[in-house]
Parts: C-alpha cells; sequence; structure tokens
C-alpha cells in the first residue's frame, strides 16, 4: 500500500531532551515536506526537500533540523525541544511540484 | 494579508444541500491549486487538484479564476460523510515545493 508512514504517532517528553521523528515514504517521490499545524494558525510548513541531500526551510524552521541521506526517510530532528514545539506534525510527500501531497498520520507531540 | 485566505466558518448545512467554499491567494505566480479534507485529527488528505478550464469529480466541482486570484470548491447533494474541514492550497511557482495551506473552512452537515 502507497503510504508515508509517520513515527512516533504520540510522544510526551521533557525540555531539552533531543528527539527524533521519523518519516518514511514507499511511492519514490521526490518532494518531502514536515508540517505543523496548531490550532488558529493552520498548517505551517518547517523544513522540505526537493531530492536527496536537498533540503530547504520553510516558514518555521527555527529549533528543527531534518536531513535527507536516502530517498524515502527525511527525519525530522528537535535538538532541544521547548514547550512550544508542542503541536502535531505531519510529514508529506509527492512525486513533483503540480501534484499533491500524500500526508502522513501525524505525531502528536508534548513537550513539558 | 495572509497568502491564502478562507472563510473559516462554520458552514452549518442540512443534508442534500448545494454548498460552496471560496478562497483567494495572493502571489500571481502561483501555479498549482488543491482542495484537501481533513477530518478532527486526523491528516489532511487530497480532495482534489483545480485545473485552469475547472473540473468535476462526482458531486464536487472545483474552479480557478487566475484573474481574480480566487478557487472555489461547489459541494452538491452533500452528504453527513461530507462534515470535515476543507483546505485550500496554493503551490507557489517561484519556489519548488513552496506550498501554502488556508486555514480551513469547517462544515457540518445536519441530517
Amino acid at each position: 500500500e502507497a503510504q508515508v508512514t509517520q513515527n512516533p504517532r504520540y510522544l510526551i517528553t521533557v525540555t531539552g531532551k533531543k528527539l527524533t521523528v521519523t518519516c518514511s515514504q514507499n511511492m519514490n517521490h521526490e518532494y518531502m515536506s514536515w508540517y505543523r499545524q496548531d490550532p488558529g494558525l493552520g498548517l505551517r510548513q518547517i523544513y522540505y526537500s526537493m531530492n536527496v541531500e536537498a533540503t530547504d526551510k520553510g516558514d518555521v524552521p527555527e529549533g528543527y533540523k531534518v536531513s535527507r541521506k536516502e530517498k524515502r526517510n527525511f527525519p525530522l530532528i528537535l535538538e532541544s525541544p521547548s514547550p512550544n514545539q508542542t503541536s502535531l506534525y505531519f510529514c508529506a510527500s509527492s512525486p513533483g511540484q503540480i501534484y499533491g501531497y500524500t500526508f502522513g498520520s501525524g505525531t502528536r507531540l508534548t513537550v513539558v | 494579508r495572509k497568502e491564502v485566505e478562507q472563510d473559516p466558518g462554520p458552514f452549518n448545512v442540512p443534508e442534500g444541500a448545494t454548498v460552496a467554499f471560496n478562497c483567494t491567494y495572493s502571489n500571481s505566480a502561483s501555479q498549482s491549486f488543491f482542495w484537501y479534507r481533513q477530518d478532527c485529527r486526523k491528516e489532511p488528505k487530497l480532495l482534489m487538484s483545480v485545473y485552469s478550464s475547472g473540473n468535476e469529480d462526482g458531486r464536487f466541482t472545483a474552479q480557478l479564476n487566475r484573474a481574480s486570484q480566487y478557487i472555489s470548491l461547489l459541494i452538491r447533494d452533500s452528504k453527513l460523510s461530507d462534515s470535515a474541514t476543507y483546505l485550500c492550497v496554493v503551490n507557489i511557482k517561484s519556489s519548488a515545493s513552496k506550498i501554502i495551506f488556508g486555514s480551513g473552512t469547517r462544515l457540518s452537515i445536519r441530517p
């Protein structure tokens, strides 16, 4: 089944403890992207990648890192999480700029 | 001004009604347009792309007006299962993968 898989689905962590949210797609898509969704603010792009070793900042990149060493994987790294990074995170992939994105099921992160 | 603006709703309409949403975008270089639906606490799912000539998929019709910079979604014969938040999405041509989401319009269909 064609899909985008994120893990974990739920995560509660403490301030400052490094964490990684994994994202993998099995559709051979070139484009991948991370979003966070907050009430009243909608979906905001954190980072995106056009292909392996090609990443760029979105609208809200502060406090996040990404890497794209392989086409299928696009992990999101929070080196030192803070409470304002408590949010619902989505990873998404697309075959190209003019196509829609397929989203993962989301990761609900709480930083205390 | 937001790059993509939608009426947040909520729209509360009876089953069987026709409902229409509009979405305006500010960047005239925008290249691709989409409608997504998102159910509560779930991921957004692509509903349909929006083409310049307008397109239809069953009960759903999408239209694009480049001159006025808006897109629309029309839902005919609405079903209870259409209750969701509808997100307008614009892909800005000048930046690869620069996709902007509207904040969404909530739709609730009542029996």
